[in-house]
């Protein structure tokens, strides 16, 4: 089992442009939460998704962000016409099925540089 | 915003001695989790505490849990250079869906 695999694992992208990060979660695992770190910062919550479904998107910016996660493949985040301050490091978590278990198994994160 | 947030921001302590990190919340919880990040890298879950638990042990860390004052505490008992990372509460609320959200951690240096 290889863990919450994220990719690309560092971006550099010029202002304007588009970025796109994958994160395939652990086997077994239906759950996928996506967080924002700054530098010296806690990470904050962007969204979470189960399978093909959009659960809360309340950390997420209303413009230029959006996550899916389909039925067959990774779960993307979308960042559209990026600005400066879009530069941060991006974690992927998943999670299992069971009920009430909410342990969260973290990627290595997507390091994102707007220049 | 975030719901948990830990004290002290900065703790530096000697190999050897014992380090505590406070955590407060807001609301109702169903769970209290810590996680540690070393720099650079992903979270690793540590440590679990459901909200009908007082206190749990793994290894050197001891967390405690009061729900009537809304904090937890992230004991670790002789501390190595090793231990040094940054250390966030998580909480996931009581009924709903599986939320999870993360304080603003504390960073720990162990000196050898």
């Amino acid at each position: 089992n290889a863990g919450v695999m994220q990719n690309p694992r560092h971006l550099v992208r010029r202002r304007g442009q588009e970025a796109r990060l994958r994160c395939s979660p652990m086997k077994g695992h239906s759950h996928v939460y996506w967080y924002r770190q700054l530098p010296e910062e806690g990470l904050k919550f962007m969204v979470y998704l189960q399978k093909e479904n959009i659960i809360d998107e309340s950390g997420m910016p209303k413009e230029r962000f959006s996550a899916e996660f389909p039925k067959e493949g990774p779960s993307i985040l979308r960042i559209q016409q990026v600005v400066r301050g879009d530069s941060a490091a991006y974690f992927c978590a998943s999670s299992p099925d069971s009920p009430g278990a909410n342990v969260l198994t973290f990627g290595a994160g997507s390091r994102l540089t707007v220049l | 915003s975030q719901q948990g947030e830990e004290d002290p921001q900065a703790l530096s302590i000697q190999e050897g001695e014992n380090a505590t990190m406070n955590c407060s919340y807001k609301t109702s919880i169903n769970n209290l989790q810590w996680y540690r990040q070393n720099s650079g890298r992903g979270l690793v879950h540590l440590i679990l505490i459901r909200s009908n638990e007082r206190e749990k042990h793994s290894g050197r860390l001891r967390v405690t849990l009061d729900t009537s004052k809304k904090s937890s505490s992230l004991l670790i008992t002789a501390s190595r250079a090793a231990d040094t990372a940054s250390y966030f509460c998580a909480t996931v609320p009581s009924g709903g869906y599986q939320k999870v959200t993360f304080g603003i951690g504390t960073k720990l240096q162990v000196i050898p």
